[in-house]
């Protein structure tokens, strides 16, 4: 079975500055990988994913994510936050293989901007 | 625009009522999913169905069904209502093979 650990449960950045948030992720099969943000009060929408291909993966908002499987982690970044950065980070992952495939999430990341 | 629509934003009901949440989406996907979303729990998984008629238990059914009688409707069924299912309720879809889920905007359920 597949599992996703986010391993910040919080992160604090300066604005301006660069983030990395970090997922790794546990599977005996081929995924696919993905990142979702979640603004207050909001549904969860899609920022990049990782289908095969190329490992370096770009987003909306400036974010990207890379892929490596030697490491089994995808961690999501930015090279400049914005205040409006300011919202939850998911990992999510899935074989999407078969039909009834899961799609698993991760605990999330709350991404705090500082002035 | 895929849409998937989620009856109400927010929802109070009382101990041991029947709650009803629906999950409504409007591009054929075949794949529906309910999770459960709670302050450093993330997203638990409670119910996913592949198909019409066709469902499987997530991570957490216990107190939930569901039912899936047309593909674009999907809804989660609280039997027995209780306190410990105060929750954000997400709905999402996808087409066979998940390559991405779409979210609505989810129902916070307070039970009293």
């Amino acid at each position: 079975a597949q599992s996703v650990t986010q391993l910040d449960s919080q992160v604090p950045v300066f604005e301006e500055a660069p983030v990395e948030l970090r997922c790794n992720y546990s599977s005996s099969v081929s995924v696919y990988l993905f990142w979702y943000v979640q603004y207050p009060n909001q549904g969860l929408q899609l920022l990049l994913k990782y289908l095969s291909g190329s490992t370096l993966v770009k987003g909306i908002n400036g974010f990207e994510a890379e892929f490596n499987k030697s490491q089994t982690s995808f961690h999501l970044r930015k090279p400049s936050v914005h205040i409006s950065d300011t919202a939850e980070y998911f990992c999510a992952v899935t074989k999407g293989i078969y039909r009834d495939d899961k799609i698993i999430f991760g605990k999330g990341t709350r991404l705090h901007i500082l002035p | 625009d895929v849409k998937v629509t989620q009856s109400s934003r927010y929802l109070v009901k009382r101990t041991g009522e029947k709650v009803f949440l629906e999950c409504v989406q409007d591009m054929d996907h075949e794949n529906m999913f309910w999770y459960r979303q709670d302050p450093g729990l993330g997203l638990r998984l409670i119910y996913f169905s592949y198909d019409v008629k066709m469902k499987e238990k997530g991570d957490i059914p216990e107190g939930y069904s569901v039912s899936r009688e047309k593909k674009e409707r999907f809804s989660l069924i609280l039997e027995s209502a209780s306190t410990n299912q105060t929750s954000m309720y997400l709905c999402a879809s996808s087409y066979t093979g998940n390559t991405e889920a779409f979210f609505g905007q989810g129902t916070r359920l307070t039970v009293v």
